[in-house]
């Protein structure tokens, strides 16, 4: 398994507070994405990274915001958690783009906010 | 926007049985890629299929894909329980990975 670890894997808050979710990889890939898990939707993308400090939008960015420091680390945040935040978020990498290469997930961190 | 949408939604065969899950998109595309998703755990890489590519295997996976049909399969032969999870496909669009929603298999010793 490729070395992705999600923190915390669980986490139940309240609206209108943030929240932060890491992603911290140890294959020194170029590439981290943030997506969102929900019925219905499947996987949807919200930001990715394509190097240090080097972030982008994906479909559902609103509400969400993204940091890259270091390349093992990509931070989510959710500056005020709304209820429709609700949902599992899964972090990914990939050495090269997301196009044709494949990306590599983490075991997910399930998010509830009350 | 959803690109890739798959075909059974949820899909229940006996151990032994071939599982056979379609994927059907809208634009033109670079590449397919077919995940597979254990309950409770992230997505694990099964197979990447390039446009100019019509088929390819991996152990007991065979990927089709017919770019003039906008459509790719997915088939699991001699399946087992272990292969009970959910299977996705994912494509390519304007430089991102966009996901379907998924087949549930579910494949009962």
């Amino acid at each position: 398994d490729a070395g992705i670890t999600q923190s915390p894997r669980h986490k139940v808050t309240e609206t209108g507070t943030p929240v932060t979710l890491r992603c911290h990889q140890t294959e020194n890939h170029r590439y981290m994405y943030w997506y969102r898990q929900d019925p219905g939707h499947g996987l949807r993308l919200i930001h990715y990274s394509y190097g240090v400090k080097d972030t982008d939008k994906g479909e559902v960015s609103d509400g969400y915001s993204v940091s890259r420091s270091k390349t093992e680390d990509f931070l989510l945040t959710l500056e005020s958690a709304t209820s429709s935040q609700t949902s599992v978020y899964f972090c990914a990498i990939s050495d090269r783009g997301p196009l044709n290469q494949p990306q590599h997930f983490g075991d997910g961190t399930r998010l509830s906010i009350l | 926007s959803q690109q890739g949408e798959e075909d059974p939604q949820a899909l229940s065969i006996q151990e032994g049985e071939n599982a056979t899950m379609n994927c059907s998109y809208k634009t033109s595309i670079n590449n397919l890629q077919w995940y597979r998703q254990n309950s409770g755990r992230g997505l694990v890489h099964l197979i990447l299929i390039r446009s100019n590519e019509r088929e390819k295997h991996s152990g007991r996976l065979r990927v089709t894909l017919d770019t003039s049909k906008k459509s790719s399969s997915l088939l699991i032969t001699a399946s087992r329980a272990a292969d009970t999870a959910s299977y996705f496909c994912a494509t390519d669009n304007r430089g991102k990975l966009i996901f379907g929603q998924g087949t549930e298999l579910s494949v009962k010793p």
